[in-house]
C-alpha cells in the first residue's frame, strides 16, 4: 500500500528564514511526486510535479528536489504569505492518476 | 489549467438529509476526481468519474451513500446521502488531463448538525 509521510506537521519560521519540509514515500513504480500549497478554505494551488530522481523544480522562493525515497521543498528566506499548507501527494504507475496524499505541514512564517 | 468551480461553497444540513454539490470546469476532461477532508486531515479519494461510465469507488465508499453523475465531459455532481456529523468535511472536485497532475476545485464546506 502506498504510504506517503510528511514532516514536520507544523512549522514557524521567523520571516527570511529558510527551512525545508520533507516528504517520505514508499510507492512501487512512482509516477509522479506533486506539491501542493493550500490555504484555509481553499482548495489546493497545484505547485511542482517530480518524476525522477535528481529532479530539480523551482519557483520564486520555492524549490522542490526529489530522491528515491523523500522530497524535499526548500523555503528559501520565506515571507508570511508564504503561510499555508503544504501538501505532498504520489501517484503509482497504473493508478489512472489518482493522487495519494500525505498528511500536509503547516507552515506559519512570522513577521 | 483548467478553471474549477463548486457549488454550493458551503451548507449546513440536518441530519438525516442529502446534498448535491455540483462541479464545472471550463473545458472539456475525461478524468474526474472526488475527494473528502476532513477537519484537519489530508484528502481522501471518494472516487474517479469518468463520462460514459460508472464512478469507481474507493475501498470505504459506497456508491449508496455517495452517488455520483457525470453527465458530460465538463459537469459532475456528488451526492452525500442521509448524512451524518461526521460527513462534515470539505468535499473537492479535481480533474487530471493530459499531464499527471490534478488541479482542484475552491471546495464546499459541508456541515451536519
Amino acid at each position: 500500500e502506498d504510504q506517503v509521510t510528511q514532516s514536520p506537521e507544523a512549522l514557524r519560521l521567523q520571516e527570511g528564514e529558510s527551512s525545508s519540509l520533507n516528504c517520505s514515500y514508499t510507492v512501487s513504480g512512482l509516477r509522479g511526486l506533486f506539491w501542493y500549497r493550500q490555504d484555509p478554505g481553499k482548495g489546493p494551488e497545484f505547485l511542482f510535479t517530480l518524476y525522477s530522481a535528481g529532479e530539480e523544480k523551482e519557483k520564486e522562493r520555492l524549490k522542490a528536489t526529489l530522491t528515491k525515497k523523500e522530497s524535499f521543498l526548500h523555503i528559501t528566506a520565506p515571507k508570511p504569505e508564504d503561510s499555508a499548507t503544504y501538501l505532498c501527494a504520489v501517484r503509482q504507475s497504473g493508478s489512472a492518476r489518482q493522487l495519494t496524499f500525505g498528511s500536509g505541514t503547516q507552515l506559519t512564517v512570522l513577521p | 489549467s483548467a478553471v474549477i468551480s463548486q457549488k454550493p461553497s458551503r451548507d449546513i444540513c440536518q441530519r438525516g438529509t442529502s446534498l448535491t454539490i455540483q462541479c464545472q470546469v471550463d473545458s472539456q476532461v475525461t478524468m474526474m476526481f472526488w475527494y473528502r477532508q476532513q477537519p484537519g486531515q489530508s484528502l481522501t479519494l471518494i472516487a474517479t468519474a469518468n463520462q460514459g461510465s460508472e464512478a469507481t469507488y474507493e475501498s470505504g465508499f459506497v456508491i449508496d451513500k455517495f452517488p455520483i453523475s457525470r453527465p458530460n465531459l465538463t459537469f459532475s455532481t456528488l451526492t452525500v446521502s442521509n448524512m451524518s456529523p461526521e460527513d462534515s468535511s470539505i468535499y473537492l472536485c479535481s480533474v487530471g488531463e493530459g499531464s499527471y497532475e490534478q488541479y482542484f476545485g475552491p471546495g464546499t464546506r459541508l456541515t451536519v448538525t
